[in-house]
């Protein structure tokens, strides 16, 4: 098993320019979500989905998008891109929202 | 949202002290999560916590689920260097429709170790 595969690892963009941050998971799980990680604010929850058609939003969905076309994928798009979107990007997935959640390698974004 | 507060923010040991960090909350959680995040990798779960009074080992780190449910604690014996990394507390809560949970986190404890 992949478990949860996230691409790209590293992306730098200009300020706006809009890329899909790709993530998908193999291992059947209805509950997926996207977080932001920097420095000192731990991890932060953009938008999470608890099955394919259904997205809700985390603590910080301004500037992002996401939709749920199928159980593996959950991509997470930039419209629009801004320098306060410079972070460390995670996905992650689970049984539920309440089960142990299994997380990607991250992708490492920069907008200048 | 809920907040979770996680201290101390940060910690220096030298390799063979315990160490102790604790995570609080203002409301009440049906779960603690446990992770721990190594440099330029995902956060990897620890230990999980599913009831009020519950002590949890896994080898060297101990974990408990608070009496009020307001808060976890999470100690590590006998530190050794590969113990490094950022430890962080986590928890479901609803949403503000209350149809669902979100899994919210702390802002984690960043803890070196000295060989």
């Amino acid at each position: 098993n992949a478990g949860v595969t996230q691409t790209p690892k590293f992306q730098v963009l200009k300020t706006g320019q809009s890329m899909t941050l790709q993530c998908a998971q193999d291992m059947n799980h209805e509950y997926m979500s996207w977080y932001r990680q920097d420095p000192g604010m731990g991890l932060r929850l953009i938008h999470y989905s608890v099955g394919a058609g259904i997205t809700d939003q985390g603590e910080v969905p301004n500037g992002y998008n996401v939709s749920r076309s199928t159980t593996e994928d959950f991509p997470l798009r930039l419209l629009s891109a801004a320098p306060s979107q410079t972070s460390v990007y995670f996905c992650a997935s689970s049984y539920s929202g309440v089960a142990e959640a299994f997380f990607g390698q991250g992708t490492r974004l920069t907008v200048v | 949202g809920q907040q979770l507060n996680q201290s101390p923010q940060s910690m220096f040991i030298q390799e063979g002290e315990d160490v102790s960090m604790n995570c609080t909350s203002s409301s009440i959680f049906n779960t603690w999560l446990w992770y721990k995040q190594d440099p330029g990798e995902g956060p990897v779960l620890l230990i999980a916590l599913y009831k009020a009074g519950e002590l949890t080992s896994n080898g060297r780190l101990t974990a408990q689920f608070g009496i009020t449910r307001k808060d976890s604690f999470l100690n590590i014996s006998a530190s050794i260097p590969s113990d490094v990394g950022i430890y962080f507390c986590a928890g479901p809560e609803l949403n503000s429709g209350g149809s669902n949970y979100k899994l919210t986190f702390g802002k984690g404890t960043l803890l070196t170790v000295n060989p």
